[in-house]
């Protein structure tokens, strides 16, 4: 079956830095995104990785090793605005997106 | 960028009515969009998938009598919830795939939070 694992939730501190994992296990792939939701919101796109390595977009880096079915997106010298939830989502052999069930940022003062 | 609207952003309806909601991409033809159902604190649920000028394909476990999805032109697709009831309280994200931008990415629409009393 697909299967997107990442953390329910994760707590960090104003002005730190964060690394948020994923994993995945999808038949087919064809990237994978990043999405930030914050409460009550739809879903904004961040990021977009198809080839392995990193990239970077200003204080957000999202980082895609294929081999290993791993991603990870990482947040410098965060915000409190920062505080929402996470998507990694993959698109399959058919181009659907599958998603995580999404990681709570909680920033701290 | 892309830009996705939906319509309403909030309904409450009474249980046994019927709901439309649509969603339009505002700069772009969306030959694909998708709708998405969100309880709170889950993840987004895929409901089904929607071609311009075809029938929707719905995901397992959705009844597509009572979700009607129409997906008439380039830029608009609507969803009718029939017959509602409470446990259809969610909210509703429609999602467009721009064809001339990186596959598989989605333009989300802000959403609409149905209550059905």
């Amino acid at each position: 079956g697909q299967n997107i694992d990442q953390p329910t939730e994760m707590t960090a501190t104003e002005g730190a830095i964060v690394q948020i994992n994923c994993t995945y296990q999808t038949s087919g792939f064809n990237g994978l995104f990043w999405y930030q939701q914050h409460a009550g919101e739809a879903p904004t796109f961040l990021s977009y990785n198809v080839l392995d390595g990193l990239e970077e977009k200003g204080r957000f880096s999202s980082f895609l090793s294929r081999s290993k079915g791993y991603s990870y997106l990482l947040l410098k010298e965060l915000q409190m605005k920062d505080s929402a939830s996470y998507l990694c989502a993959v698109s399959d052999s058919n181009y659907q997106l599958i998603w995580g069930a999404g990681t709570k940022l909680i920033i701290k003062p | 960028g892309a830009v996705v609207s939906q319509h309403p952003s909030r309904v409450i309806c009474k249980s046994g009515t019927s709901v439309k909601i649509e969603c339009r991409s505002l700069d772009f033809q969306a030959t694909t969009m998708f709708w998405y159902r969100q309880f709170p604190k889950q993840s987004l649920m895929l409901m089904a998938t929607s071609n311009e000028g075809s029938k929707a394909t719905y995901e397992q476990g959705v009844e597509k009598d009572k979700f009607l999805i129409n997906h008439a032109s380039l830029t608009l697709s609507t969803l009718t919830v029939t017959s509602a009831h409470p446990e259809d309280s969610s909210f509703y994200i429609c999602s467009a795939r721009d064809p001339g931008r990186e596959v598989g990415e989605q333009y989300f629409g802000p959403g609409t939070r149905l209550t059905v009393t």
